[in-house]
């Protein structure tokens, strides 16, 4: 069975400080590794996602991930964070190419001040 | 198409009421998937169709769970005599037949027993 764990359900930043979203997973394939965005009362938006191409992954509203297996982790960046970006980011895997069953973190609440 | 759409979006019932809720997939998309999500929470898998086939339950599907799709188009998600512990938001998915992983989240419809 597969697992996410995201480091600190609360992450705050400044408004143009660099964005640290940790995320750990453990799966016994080769995993495919997400990335969504939920604002409140809303569903979920894929920022970006690994599916065993390019290592380094990029994403919408300039957020990137790097997939390392050594390390099993898929940490979510962006260099300069913008009030906008204030939402719960959730880190998802799945282990099928067939289909999609995510399996998924806990959510990190990532505040933005001015 | 606009994307996957749920209905209704918010819903507060009496304890031991039914519910039903619907979700309408983007329209070219054969694979549609049930999460519940819980305050403070990622999403937990309940069921998976492939066009009208229920191929997946999570074993968070209890017997007073049942959801269809009855011909491959739309599906519903029915909670018969409602607890308390069945509050939260349930989100709706779709994807592709392509080899793409992607789920594509409708905005979800909140449950509130009361």
């Amino acid at each position: 069975a597969q697992s996410v764990t995201q480091l600190g359900s609360h992450v705050s930043v400044s408004e143009g400080a660099l964005v640290l979203l940790r995320c750990n997973y453990s799966s016994s394939v080769p995993p495919y590794l997400f990335w969504y965005v939920q604002y409140p009362n809303q569903g979920l938006q894929l920022l970006l996602k690994y599916t065993s191409a390019a290592t380094l992954v990029k994403g919408i509203n300039g957020f990137e991930a790097e997939f390392k297996k050594s390390e099993t982790s898929f940490h979510l960046t962006k260099p300069s964070a913008h009030m906008s970006d204030a939402a719960e980011y959730f880190c998802a895997v799945s282990v099928n190419s067939g289909y999609s069953t995510l399996t998924f973190g806990k959510g990190t609440m990532l505040l933005v001040s001015p | 198409d606009t994307g996957v759409s749920q209905d209704p979006r918010h819903k507060i019932t009496k304890r031991g009421q039914n519910v039903t809720f619907r979700c309408d997939p983007i329209s070219e998309h054969n694979r549609l998937y049930w999460y519940r999500q819980t305050l403070g929470q990622g999403p937990e898998f309940l069921t998976y169709f492939q066009n009208e086939a229920q191929l997946e339950k999570s074993r968070l599907l209890s017997n007073r769970f049942s959801a269809e799709r009855p011909k491959g188009s739309f599906s519903t998600l029915e909670i018969q005599r409602t607890e308390q512990g069945d509050s939260a938001m349930y989100l709706c998915a779709s994807s592709s037949p392509t080899p793409s992983t992607e789920a594509f989240f409708g905005q979800g419809t909140r449950l509130t027993v009361v």
